[in-house]
Parts: structure tokens; C-alpha cells; sequence
């Protein structure tokens, strides 16, 4: 149980498209989702929590405008990297929080990377 | 804001050494997590705690969570080469706040 899946597991972009990542809880409902961004050898960075039909909310210095994220229904969250630049290459990371369990557990999924040339 | 000191950063061992990594911080949480990351993967749960004093079980790996709320340990017996990866804890408090993250304990494992 608890599965969050994440497509594409890899992208690779020019520079100035846009790349939409798809977080999906498989068998589990999850009002809230999270976005993170993961540097080499660093930690998670949380950049936004997704509520399920309501606006996200951004952590400070993560430009909503660049980092948009639809939570369109209780299994799926978007985030779609606009006009991407090189130096929005990186690992994006979604995790989903199991609205049944009464738990602030966070399932992870596998990660996307991002990779803007 | 809230932090969790994890320590050590890295731990290089022996294949059958016992391991053990903790974390600290100075605000009080109601949940502690303990997650390992794979290399271009995402982290994965090994052992939730949700009461203060518990110890958990999962094979070879017990977390405890600190009677004070304030601290975590996880300690990984018998360690294998596959036990090699990124180890996060990260606290929670309930009603919808943040999950904090710790730095990470890198472990290497030499068979």
C-alpha cells in the first residue's frame, strides 16, 4: 500500500519549454501533495504543498509564476516547470500524505529529473 | 524556524557493523519519520513513530522516538552492502504543519 508514482521518471528539455511532471497516489486518496527539489548531495527542499481544489502554497523564493501546480483531483498533482532554464535542472521529488491513515506520513515517489539544456 | 541536526553526515563501515545515526532539535515534534534514499530514487519509509518513548522494528533497523519529543535515533544491525544510501529523518507535528527534514546520513557499507 501507500504507492505514489511519478511520470516522466526523466526529462530532458530546451531551454524556454515548458515540462509538466505528474504525481499520482495509487491506491491511496491525498488531499495534500508536496513538491520538492533535491540538489546532489543535499536535502529535500520543500517548494510547495498541494491542496486538492484549493491554491498551493509556496515556500519563500519559490516563484508561483515559474512552479505551477494543479491539484486537480485526490490522486493526481502537477507541477509544471515554465520556460525552463538550465538552472531549473534538478530532481523533483513529490510525496503524498494519506488522508485515511490520521498520520502526517508522507509517501514519496521516485523522482523525476529534470535536465534543461 | 524549526531544524533537525542529523548526525553523522557520513559513516563509512564494515559489512556487519552495527550503525547508529540520530537527530536532534530544539522544537518539539509529534511524529518522527526515518526515510532512505537509493541513488536517483525517491526516499522511502523505513519506520514511523507517532508516540514519545516508542521503539519500532523493522528487521534489521529500530528507531526509537525521544521521551523529551525532541530527538530520534535509528540503528541499523548487521549492516549489509545493500543498507548503502541516503538516510533522512524528518519530524512532523499534527493539524497540517511542515514535515522537517534532516541533512542526511550518508552510509557507506565495504563488503
Amino acid at each position: 500500500g501507500a504507492v505514489v508514482s511519478q511520470h516522466p521518471s526523466w526529462v530532458i528539455c530546451k531551454s524556454g519549454t515548458s515540462v509538466k511532471i505528474e504525481c499520482r497516489s495509487l491506491d491511496f486518496q491525498a488531499t495534500t501533495m508536496f513538491w520538492y527539489r533535491q540538489f546532489p548531495k543535499q536535502s529535500l527542499m520543500l517548494m510547495a504543498t498541494s491542496n486538492e481544489g484549493s491554491k498551493a502554497t509556496y515556500e519563500q523564493g519559490v516563484e508561483k509564476d515559474k512552479f505551477l501546480i494543479n491539484h486537480a483531483s485526490l490522486t493526481l498533482s502537477t507541477l509544471t516547470v515554465t520556460s525552463a532554464h538550465p538552472e531549473d535542472s534538478s530532481f523533483y521529488i513529490c510525496s503524498a500524505r494519506d488522508d485515511t491513515s490520521g498520520t502526517d506520513t508522507q509517501y514519496f515517489g521516485p523522482g523525476t529529473r529534470l535536465t534543461v539544456l | 524556524g524549526q531544524q533537525l541536526n542529523q548526525s553523522p553526515q557520513s559513516m563509512f563501515i564494515q559489512e556487519g557493523e552495527d550503525v547508529s545515526m540520530n537527530c536532534t532539535s530544539s522544537s518539539i515534534f509529534n511524529t518522527w519519520l526515518w526515510y532512505k534514499q537509493d541513488p536517483g530514487e525517491g526516499p522511502v519509509l523505513l519506520i514511523a513513530l507517532y508516540k514519545a518513548g516508542e521503539l519500532t522494528s523493522n528487521g534489521r533497523l529500530t528507531a526509537q522516538f525521544g521521551i523529551t519529543r525532541k530527538d530520534s535515533f535509528l540503528n541499523i544491525s548487521a549492516s549489509i552492502p545493500s543498507d548503502v544510501g541516503i538516510y533522512f529523518c524528518a519530524g512532523s507535528n499534527t493539524g497540517g504543519f511542515k514535515t522537517i527534514f534532516g541533512a542526511g546520513t550518508r552510509l557507506f557499507v565495504k563488503a
